[in-house]
């Protein structure tokens, strides 16, 4: 079964400082990684994605994450944070195989002025 | 930039009751799934649903859940006898293919069972 693990609950982080937002993953297959941010009272949108290729990828906003497999992580970053990321980020994992998505239980980002 | 839209933001029904959450999802889009999110708790995958035929489910989606899409364009997720543990947000999304392409989610449907 595949499962994802977001340790922090919540991340703050002074604008214009970086920002790491962590992720691990189990799959059996390939995994295929995704980061989701979600606004107040808004559905989830997708911010990037790794399938294969550059362990590094880059997304939406800003956004960037980066795969190790040998860690089986996919942590999210960003190198200047900005007030409007405050929001809640949910990464997911879907095993090659199919087409199903797990998600991490999010991680709340506040950034402060 | 098309979006997957979900009618009512916000249903209140009474235990026992049924519910039908309609979700628009992008266009072109031959994939489409419902996930719920009770509050606090993370996003859980229910169903996915493609070529008119439930392709994947999970354990969650009992004999109470149905889902169709009746006419080419909705697609809906029935709970024929609410329960108050149904209580959630249900998530619409819609992803061209089923392998390495993103899923498209739409705002949301909370459900409130009383």
């Amino acid at each position: 079964a595949q499962s994802v693990a977001q340790p922090e609950d919540q991340v703050n982080v002074a604008e214009g400082n970086p920002l790491t937002v962590k992720c691990t993953y189990s799959v059996s297959g390939n995994p295929y990684l995704f980061w989701y941010v979600q606004y107040p009272n808004r559905g989830l949108q997708f911010l990037l994605k790794y399938i294969t290729g550059d362990n590094l990828v880059k997304g939406s906003y800003g956004f960037e994450a980066e795969f190790n497999k040998s860690q089986t992580s996919f942590h999210l970053k960003k190198p200047s944070a900005l007030v409007s990321d405050s929001a809640l980020y949910f990464c997911a994992v879907r095993d090659g195989g199919y087409s199903t998505l797990t998600f991490g239980k999010g991680t709340m980002l506040l950034v402060s002025p | 930039e098309p979006e997957v839209t979900q009618t009512p933001s916000h249903q209140v029904t009474q235990m026992g009751q049924e519910v039908i959450l309609r979700c628009v999802p992008i266009s072109n889009h031959l994939y489409f799934y419902w996930y719920r999110q009770i509050l606090g708790q993370k996003v859980e995958f229910l169903v996915s649903f493609y070529n008119n035929e439930i392709s994947e489910k999970s354990e969650i989606f009992d004999d109470q859940f149905s889902v169709e899409r009746p006419d080419g364009s909705n697609f809906t997720l029935k709970i024929r006898s609410t329960k108050l543990e149904d209580s959630a947000m249900y998530f619409c999304a819609s992803g061209l293919t089923g392998g390495t392409y993103e899923q498209y989610f739409g705002p949301g449907t909370r459900l409130t069972v009383t």
